[in-house]
């Protein structure tokens, strides 16, 4: 299995440019998770999904959209790209939650975004 | 107030010493908490969950305090390859509302 795995590794973007970050898992999870990481600071969510066709908002969803078409597919899309937007990007999966128990998230290798 | 904070270290320990990190949470709802391990320029990796009882996994033991809203990581036998930043990571009840803490830093030096 390779797990979560995330392209590009690497990207400059322009401001008021758009690229679309690409997320896969070969594990048959269910949830996926879009998490970026600023210096210094904590993983943020941006959006997760609970399955193909279903996603919804995390804590910082301003700029960004996505889409769940299948199950192992989970892209993240920049529209207009902003300085602020410049961090760590990273894709995650899970199996469901048992009853509010702990579950284990596998993270891809990250994305590292540059807006200038 | 963070809802989830920790000290940011660096802890600069040798080779065979223990050390403790503690984090603490404002949510006093939470149900799931767990240390996740992050080496430099790479993703975080679970490195164990947190529960009630308290629980150890070989040199690593993890204390969760619930009346006073804290989680702990104990290392014992400190070696290099310890050297990462662990986060704290302490989830609400249902929905996906997870929340990582900014981590701390442990450097083990020979």
């Amino acid at each position: 299995n390779a797990g979560v795995t995330q392209t590009p590794k690497f990207r400059i973007l322009k401001i008021g440019q758009s690229m679309t970050l690409q997320c896969a898992q070969d594990m048959n999870h269910n949830y996926m998770y879009w998490y970026r990481q600023d210096p210094g600071m904590g993983l943020k969510l941006i959006y997760y999904s609970v399955g193909a066709g279903i996603t919804d908002k995390g804590e910082v969803p301003n700029g960004y959209n996505v889409s769940r078409s299948t199950t192992e597919d989970f892209p993240l899309r920049l529209e207009l790209a902003a300085p602020s937007q410049t961090s760590v990007y990273f894709c995650a999966s899970s199996t469901p939650p048992a009853g509010g128990s702990s579950h284990e998230q596998y993270f891809g290798p990250g994305t590292r975004l540059t807006v200038t | 107030r963070k809802e989830v904070e920790q000290d940011p270290g660096p802890f600069n320990v040798p080779e065979g010493a223990t050390v403790a990190f503690n984090c603490t949470y404002s949510n006093s709802a939470s149900q799931s908490f767990f240390w996740y391990r992050q080496d430099c320029r790479k993703e975080p990796k679970l490195l164990m969950s947190v529960y009630s009882s308290g629980n150890e996994d070989g040199r690593f033991t993890a204390q969760l305090n619930r009346a006073s809203q804290y989680i702990s990581l104990l290392i014992r036998d400190s070696k290099l390859s310890d050297s990462a930043t662990y986060l704290c990571v302490v989830k609400g009840t249902g929905g996906f509302k997870t929340i990582f803490g900014a981590g701390t830093r442990l450097f083990v030096k020979a």
